[in-house]
């Protein structure tokens, strides 16, 4: 069972460059999310999405740019890499719950994207 | 807007000692609480969770936590920590929708 898979796990970017961070799921799951870790920061939400052709800004969006053409692809895009930038990217997915509550479960989280921009 | 606070951002025990950490959030409606464990060089993985029934919650490798509604509050707790526990650990916090907000973390380690 794969469950969150993110490529590539390492990556050194130069000022200006674009890339896209990859994360695929298989537990097909509804939400899946972006965050940023930052050390002392804890984790910074950057987009999220419920659901294939549906996203939104978390709490730090500037500078990217997602897609959900799938349920279980949720890409993450560069266009102008910033040293501000650098910093460890992980991606997650969860499921929702029946019985007509917003409940979610806990997250699952992919292993991570070490990103350095020079 | 929801928030998390987690009080101490290092902790240093020995081993055998007992381990509280605290975590406080801002959010008056009905929450889903989380407690997450990074261990060096790995991803985040769930320690254990509560959304509702016994505010006392266990978790894997002997870890729980108590949510206290009237002080905002879901402080994760050991009896005894093991060398093995050095880890960062993020208290999180889902208000019932699709974003989970968490900690700023904390910083364990275990002397042997």
């Amino acid at each position: 069972n794969a469950g969150v898979t993110q490529t590539p796990k390492f990556r050194i970017l130069k000022i200006g460059q674009s890339m896209t961070l990859q994360c695929t799921q298989d537990m097909n799951h509804n939400y899946m999310y972006w965050y940023r870790q930052d050390p002392g920061m804890g984790l910074k939400l950057i987009y999220y999405s419920v659901g294939a052709g549906i996203t939104d800004k978390g709490e730090v969006p500037n500078g990217y740019n997602v897609s959900r053409s799938t349920t279980e692809d949720f890409p993450l895009r560069l266009e102008l890499a910033a040293p501000s930038q650098t910093s460890v990217y992980f991606c997650a997915s969860s499921y929702r719950t029946g019985t007509g509550l917003d409940m979610n479960t806990e997250a699952f989280f992919g292993q991570g994207t070490r990103l350095t921009v020079v | 807007a929801q928030s998390v606070s987690q009080h101490n951002h290092h902790v240093i025990l020995s081993e055998a000692a007992s381990l509280e950490l605290g975590c406080n959030y801002s959010y008056g409606g009905t929450v889903n609480l989380f407690w997450y464990v990074q261990y060096p060089g790995q991803h985040l993985q769930l320690l254990l969770k509560y959304f509702s029934g016994d505010p006392l919650v266990k978790g894997i490798k002997g870890f729980e936590a108590e949510f206290i509604k009237s002080k905002f509050s879901f402080n994760l707790r050991k009896p005894s920590v093991q060398w093995s526990d050095t880890a960062e650990y993020f208290c999180a916090v889902n208000a019932r929708g699709f974003k989970t907000i968490f900690g700023a973390g904390t910083r364990l380690f275990v002397k042997a």
